[in-house]
């Protein structure tokens, strides 16, 4: 069965605090990996996609990376509009997103 | 260019009543599809069609859901009698041609069995 696995659960960060957000992946055939953000009340924002190991994508201070079993997604200097859960996920058959629970971060000023 | 649209934003049944979830895809896409959210999970797959067909419901309940998306007007969820259970949001997302493509998601219908 195909499995996405995010870690930390929750996460709470000093302004300019820089961490990274793990997301760890066991499907058959992976297509792509996604990674969303998600606000409270919201429908998941789209954010990147990785396509092979050892890819790597930026959007301000957000990039994430790729390996055969993981991804990250790192946050440098984050500010606290950078709060929001991030959803990782992985693309098997048939165009099926399988997601991880999520990553729920916190900026605190 | 509108974003995908859902509709109701909220709905509230009473048990065994039906409900119908409604999504409009972005401009220029035909493929669509269903996710259901519960409260401390993640997202689940459900359904994926293009425009007059089913393309793969493996993540869809057996009995007293189903999904449409006509050649013309929404795609439609249907859930029949529901149940305290399918209390969730649903969230729906399109995608361009061809297959493979970005999922871009609309802002979800929370739906409450009362």
């Amino acid at each position: 069965e195909d499995q996405v696995t995010q870690s930390p659960e929750a996460l709470r960060l000093q302004e300019g605090e820089s961490s990274s957000l793990n997301c760890s992946y066991t499907v058959s055939g992976l297509r792509g990996l996604f990674w969303y953000r998600q606000d409270p009340g919201k429908g998941p924002e789209f954010l990147f996609t990785l396509y092979s190991a050892g890819e790597e994508k930026e959007k301000e201070r957000l990039k994430a990376t790729l390996t055969k079993k993981e991804s990250f997604l790192h946050i440098t200097a984050p500010k606290p509009e950078d709060s929001a859960t991030y959803l990782c996920a992985a693309e098997t058959g048939n165009n099926r997103l399988a997601f991880g629970k999520g990553n729920q971060v916190v900026v605190i000023p | 260019n509108a974003g995908v649209m859902q509709n109701p934003r909220h709905l509230v049944r009473r048990r065994g009543q039906e409900a119908r979830l409604r999504c409009s895809p972005m401009k220029g896409h035909s493929h669509v599809y269903w996710y259901r959210q519960l409260p401390e999970e993640g997202l689940k797959f459900m359904v994926y069609l293009q425009k007059e067909n089913i393309i793969d419901e493996s993540g869809m309940p057996k009995e007293r859901f189903s999904a449409e998306f006509p050649k013309e007007g929404p795609s439609i969820l249907r859930i029949q009698q529901v149940v305290r259970g399918d209390s969730a949001a649903y969230f729906c997302a399109s995608s361009p041609p061809p297959e493979g493509n970005i999922q871009y998601f609309g802002a979800g219908t929370r739906l409450s069995v009362l």
